[in-house]
């Protein structure tokens, strides 16, 4: 069974642009979530989607924001990028009912000049 | 509230010594815990979890975990660690009460030496 999926894995962009990364999550998986890690901060949850929903959000600007889309898959959006948004995105998918464990992509190296 | 601590943030051991990553975790609701793994450049991958039943569980590569609910924590061991367990180890709690959340320690680096 193919794992989670990220895209792109390296990004380079440059203040005040903003990005869409995208995550595919395991065939049959219909939560997914996103983390953001940096060697300062460690690994801080992002938000949850489910169906589609919104359903938990971390403690991060408006700028950060996602989807869901019908096939599971899940895109994350940063906006007016800062430099302090240089990190890996990581997403994550579970099988919500199926005991609670996330099956994690190699992530998006996200760099901000 | 969640918190999660992990006591050391860097262990170097010994090849074939045993090992012990500590983990602390605080949380007013119900939680479960895991330990994931971390190898270079890569994402986590799932070492082991406590979900309900025996508090000591076994998971991949050897590891095994014990849950003690009356001192809160979460300590992760190995009897007879090898080179390729070099990685960071994280310990995690999550919740489903008021929708799903997990929230990470801050990592151990377990470090490996010949």
């Amino acid at each position: 069974k193919a794992g989670v999926t990220q895209t792109p894995r390296y990004l380079i962009k440059t203040r005040g642009q903003q990005v869409t990364l995208s995550c595919s999550p395991i065939s049959g998986h219909r939560s997914v979530s996103w983390y953001q890690q940096t060697p300062g901060q460690g690994l801080q949850f992002l938000f949850e989607y489910f169906s589609e929903t919104q359903r938990n959000k971390g403690n991060f600007p408006g700028r950060f924001s996602g989807r869901q889309f019908s096939n599971s898959r899940s895109e994350m959006n940063v906006s007016t990028l800062e430099l302090g948004d240089s990190a890996l995105y990581l997403c994550a998918s579970r099988k919500p009912g199926q005991g609670y464990e996330q099956y994690f992509g190699p992530g998006t190296r996200l760099t901000v000049t | 509230a969640q918190s999660v601590t992990q006591l050391d943030s860097q262990v170097p051991v010994f090849e074939e010594a045993p090992v012990e990553l500590r983990c602390n975790y605080s949380s007013s609701v119900s939680v479960y815990l895991f330990w994931y793994v971390q190898y270079p450049n890569q994402g986590l991958q799932l070492l082991l979890k406590y979900l309900s039943g025996s508090t000591l569980v076994k998971g991949i590569n050897g590891f095994e975990a014990e849950f003690n609910k009356s001192q809160t924590s979460f300590h992760l061991r190995k009897p007879s660690v090898h080179i390729s367990d070099t990685a960071e180890y994280f310990c995690a709690v999550t919740r489903n009460t008021g929708g799903f959340k997990t929230i990470f320690g801050a990592g151990t680096r377990l470090f490996v030496k010949a």
